[in-house]
């Protein structure tokens, strides 16, 4: 079965600044990989996703994430944070077949001034 | 506008009492789910369905059950509420099990 990891609970950037949030799974096969995110009291927003192809993959509101299949990640990345940006963000990942969706625990990102 | 409903959108239950949450969606999607969101714990699927007339248990299914009688409905029942159930619950539905998937606005249940 497949499984994934965000090892970072809670971090904290100023505002412009880069952004890099981890993602680890494990899985045997190609699997799909998806990145949404929860702002405070609302449900979750797909960010982007990765099936297949192109392992750079662009989404919404700027943000990026790179498939790296030699390192069982799908780390998501963003040049500039903004403040509106702080909010859960949760990692999830299918494998082929009628598996649904594992998430990860989710990384909670505070932005600073 | 196209999306998914829950309801309630908070509910405070007594310990013991059944309660239904219900979930609708107009997408027309196959695969439908259930999750709680814990602190701490993510999120964390309780239920699902990847068609009609089909259901699956995940990881958390102590406690609950559901029923898919049409696409469109996913309704999540607590036949004996306990202090534990305490939480947020998520429905999602999904054109299939691989696909994206589309969350509902939530219901934060508190039982005591």
């Amino acid at each position: 079965a497949q499984s994934v990891t965000q090892p970072d609970i809670h971090i904290t950037v100023s505002e412009g600044a880069s952004l890099e949030l981890r993602c680890n799974y494990s899985y045997g096969a190609t699997p799909y990989l998806f990145w949404y995110v929860q702002s405070p009291g609302q449900g979750l927003q797909l960010l982007l996703k990765y099936f297949s192809g192109d392992t750079l993959v662009q989404g919404i509101k700027g943000f990026e994430a790179e498939f790296k299949r030699s390192q069982s990640s799908f780390n998501l990345r963003k040049p500039s944070v903004h403040w509106s940006d702080a909010a859960e963000y949760f990692c999830a990942v299918g494998a082929r077949g009628n598996t649904p969706l594992v998430f990860g625990k989710g990384t909670r990102l505070s932005v600073i001034a | 506008i196209a999306g998914i409903t829950q309801a309630p959108t908070s509910q405070i239950l007594a310990a013991g009492r059944r309660m239904t949450l219900r979930c609708t969606q107009d997408m027309r999607h196959n695969a439908m789910y259930w999750y709680r969101q814990d602190l701490g714990l993510g999120l964390r699927l309780i239920h699902y369905s990847n068609t009609a007339g089909t259901t699956g248990k995940g990881e958390v299914p102590d406690g609950y059950s559901v029923s898919r009688a049409n696409t469109d409905d996913f309704p999540l029942t607590l036949a004996s509420a306990v202090p534990s159930q305490t939480s947020v619950y998520f429905c999602a539905s999904g054109a299939g099990v691989r696909d994206e998937q589309f969350f509902g606005p939530g219901t934060r249940l508190t039982v005591l």
